[in-house]
């Protein structure tokens, strides 16, 4: 069974950093793009960030670019989001997705986590 | 970006009744590969999304028949069959046909 776990938010003030982690199982981690999708609240759905299966490839929204950093680690079949300079419209549930597509793009996100919550403020 | 306009915003139904929900998108979906990257999610209330339909109609694994899509080039449609209550909640189209990916706004299914 494809499980993916997602950890690490909280509240965090504007201007600060914070990284998410997913931790995924029940396939071979390293044969998929990985995704991150946000919502705001009461909000809709929002892509975020993609990566390819080995890391080599990074596609991110312009709103994040330079702040956030997508990257894996296939050995321990985790997924992470670095995110920098956290700005109040950040806020939103964070949902760990797996790409079908294992280059990171044209797919669709088959497997999705419970989503974990960022809140920006002071 | 390709902009994705979902309606009706809201589609009040009756259980063992027929729903429809459409997508439009403001450029083509077919990929110059000659598919078309339109997928349907399905979010129900406090739970995480749930894929549906991908690639215009094929339904995903444990999807039941009762759910089919429809369309082509700019238009697009998921189609609901004698509704249940699991079928309540928040529905998505997403095309990934172009760089970045795109949600529609969400068509909220609920009863009548």
């Amino acid at each position: 069974e494809v499980q993916l776990v997602e950890s690490g938010g909280g509240l965090v003030q504007p201007g600060r950093s914070m990284k998410l982690s997913c931790a995924a199982s029940g396939f071979t981690f390293s044969n998929y793009g990985m995704a991150w999708v946000r919502q705001a609240p009461t909000k809709g759905l929002e892509w975020v960030a993609t990566i390819s299966y080995d890391g080599s490839s990074t596609y991110y929204r312009d709103s994040v670019k330079g702040r956030f950093t997508i990257s894996r680690d296939n050995a321990k079949s985790t997924l992470y989001l670095q995110m920098n300079s956290l700005r109040s419209e950040d806020t939103a549930t964070y949902y760990c997705t797996r790409d079908e597509v294992y280059y990171g793009l044209l797919g669709y996100f088959d497997y999705w986590g419970q989503g974990v919550m960022v809140t920006v403020s002071s | 970006d390709v902009v994705m306009t979902q309606t009706p915003v809201s589609l009040p139904v009756s259980l063992g009744g027929q729903a429809s929900i459409s997508c439009r998108s403001s450029q083509s979906l077919v990929h110059s590969n000659g598919n078309t990257y339109l997928h349907w999610y399905l979010q129900k209330p406090g739970q995480s999304p749930q894929l549906l339909i991908y690639r215009v109609s094929n339904r995903f694994s444990g999807v039941p028949d009762r759910f089919s899509g429809s369309g082509s080039g700019t238009d697009f449609t998921l189609k609901i069959s004698r509704v249940e209550p699991e079928d309540l909640g928040d529905y998505y189209c997403l095309q990934s046909t172009h760089f970045p990916n795109t949600f529609g706004a969400g068509t909220k299914l609920e009863l009548k």
